[in-house]
């Protein structure tokens, strides 16, 4: 069955940085488009970052551009969020998320998602 | 602010319909972008509730039916049940911002 298992959450300072990974199991992970979401707590979800299933798209929300970086080691079926020179309003949880159907990335929904990590971001 | 507006709130009657309306613009579900819907159960990650305007996964019960028109999309819980109280979001993308859009929400209460 599919699995996603973010891991990496914690308590940090702003400024700082945190990297997340997401490990998949369960399908061919270098077939699928994964993003980012994140929802600060008793908020909605917003999403973060996108990146196509071989690496080499990748998209942003303004907010995080030049601060966070997405990739994938399809060889070990891992996801990665970068966050670099964090702030409190990045204080979230972050989940990933696969893309509903092969090869695509943007236009369509995700079907799975993981059970998120929390990071908090304080001094 | 949220790119994809709903209401924050709904409720009814077991047994009620309700409706949980999503309104974009023209660079998002005005473009012709598809509207995907997700539930979150207190406490538990978001699921797929629909996808591409009106397709239900594998799983979910045909109480739950969404449309699209224009610069909005629609999703209706007909038959309402006490286990259908959530947080519900609408997505889609936007050329504008090039990633995808939320919605801020809708809770919706069982009365």
């Amino acid at each position: 069955q599919v699995q996603l298992v973010e891991s990496g959450g914690g308590v940090v300072q702003p400024g700082r940085s945190l990297r997340l990974a997401c490990a998949a199991s369960g399908f061919s992970f270098n077939r699928y488009g994964m993003h980012w979401v994140r929802q600060a707590p008793g908020k909605g979800l917003e999403w973060v970052a996108g990146i196509s299933y071989d690496g080499s798209n990748e998209y942003y929300t303004d907010s995080v551009k030049g601060r966070f970086t997405i990739s994938r080691d399809n060889s070990k079926s891992t996801l990665y969020l970068q966050m670099n020179s964090l702030r409190v309003e990045d204080t979230a949880v972050y989940y990933c998320a696969r893309v509903l159907l092969q090869w695509e990335l943007l236009t369509l929904g995700a079907d799975y998602w993981g059970q998120g990590t929390l990071v908090t971001v304080s001094s | 602010q949220s790119v994809l507006t709903q209401p924050p709130s709904v409720s009814g009657a077991p047994g009620q319909r309700v409706t949980i309306s999503c309104t974009g613009s023209s660079s998002n579900i005005g473009a012709g972008y598809d509207v995907h819907w997700y539930q979150q159960l207190p406490g538990t990650v978001p699921k797929l509730l629909m996808y591409s305007n009106r397709n239900r996964p594998s799983g979910v019960p045909d109480r739950f039916s969404g449309s699209k028109s224009g610069t909005s999309a629609s999703l209706a819980i007909a038959g309402l049940q006490a286990e259908d109280e959530a947080d519900y979001y609408c997505q889609s993308y936007d050329s504008s911002l090039s990633g995808w859009v939320f919605g801020g929400g809708t809770k919706v209460t069982v009365l």
